[in-house]
């Protein structure tokens, strides 16, 4: 059983709906990441909330907008996405202690189609 | 910038065949080192890591071992199983002032046949 939750496991959408990815974690971790992947790829990072400092991957589209209410959750929300975003958004913890070594914890995804 | 490359695949074996899955990276300092494994329709699941060198990781009959004369950390398995079929990533971890950066290879599709 994974340790991070993720919710939905699927979602479709049109492009121009507003819907939320979710997240939850109860390790204590202090970091949360959202990754992106594309079919037959490697994850990619799109954001960072480490120490209640929000960082960016300055590639992502404005269009997704993270979200952390507390040290246990995260959120993307999402708005007029394009075909293109269809993909597994993943999402994991870490400890996050700064210089950190310790591995992520993934969730299972969320499987996102946008029509 | 920071880099991992490995055998992208897909490796085919049979039953109890040796594994072997060739990574080596490009880092400035010392990362930490990981293997994570992915089946069909789930998340990353930590295999094994290694944090300095000379370390050996090792879980479930895998090991791999941080080089850094060679800057690598190859994946192996002396019998593998119908059960191992997934696709493996090689990845490394980066300190930055925001927490970690975490660094893939882009994939190695392994297909078990029994």
């Amino acid at each position: 059983d994974t340790e991070v939750t993720q919710t939905p496991k699927h979602l479709v959408m049109g492009m121009t709906n507003k819907k939320s990815l979710k997240c939850e974690q109860h390790m204590g971790h202090r970091a949360m990441y959202w990754y992106k992947q594309k079919a037959k790829k490697p994850p990619e990072l799109m954001f960072v909330y480490s120490y209640e400092k929000l960082s960016i991957n300055e590639s992502v589209p404005s269009r997704f907008s993270p979200e952390c209410p507390n040290s246990s959750l995260l959120n993307l929300h999402l708005h007029a996405l394009q075909p293109e975003d269809s993909a597994l958004y993943l999402c994991a913890s870490s400890q996050g202690t700064p210089y950190s070594n310790q591995p992520q914890h993934f969730g299972d995804g969320t499987r996102l189609s946008i029509l | 910038g920071n880099s991992v490359t490995q055998m992208e695949g897909p490796v085919t074996l049979s039953e109890e065949a040796f594994l072997t899955i060739n990574c080596t990276y490009t880092a400035t300092g010392y990362p930490s080192l990981f293997w994570y494994v992915q089946y069909p329709g789930e998340g990353l699941q930590l295999l094994l890591k290694a944090t300095k060198a000379d370390d050996k990781g090792s879980n479930k009959g895998f090991e791999a071992t941080y080089r850094k004369e060679t800057t690598s950390f190859h994946l192996e398995k002396g019998s593998v199983q119908v059960s191992d079929s997934a696709v493996y990533f090689c990845a490394l971890s980066d300190r930055l002032n925001y927490g970690q950066n975490f660094v893939f290879g882009p994939g190695t599709r392994l297909s078990v046949l029994p």
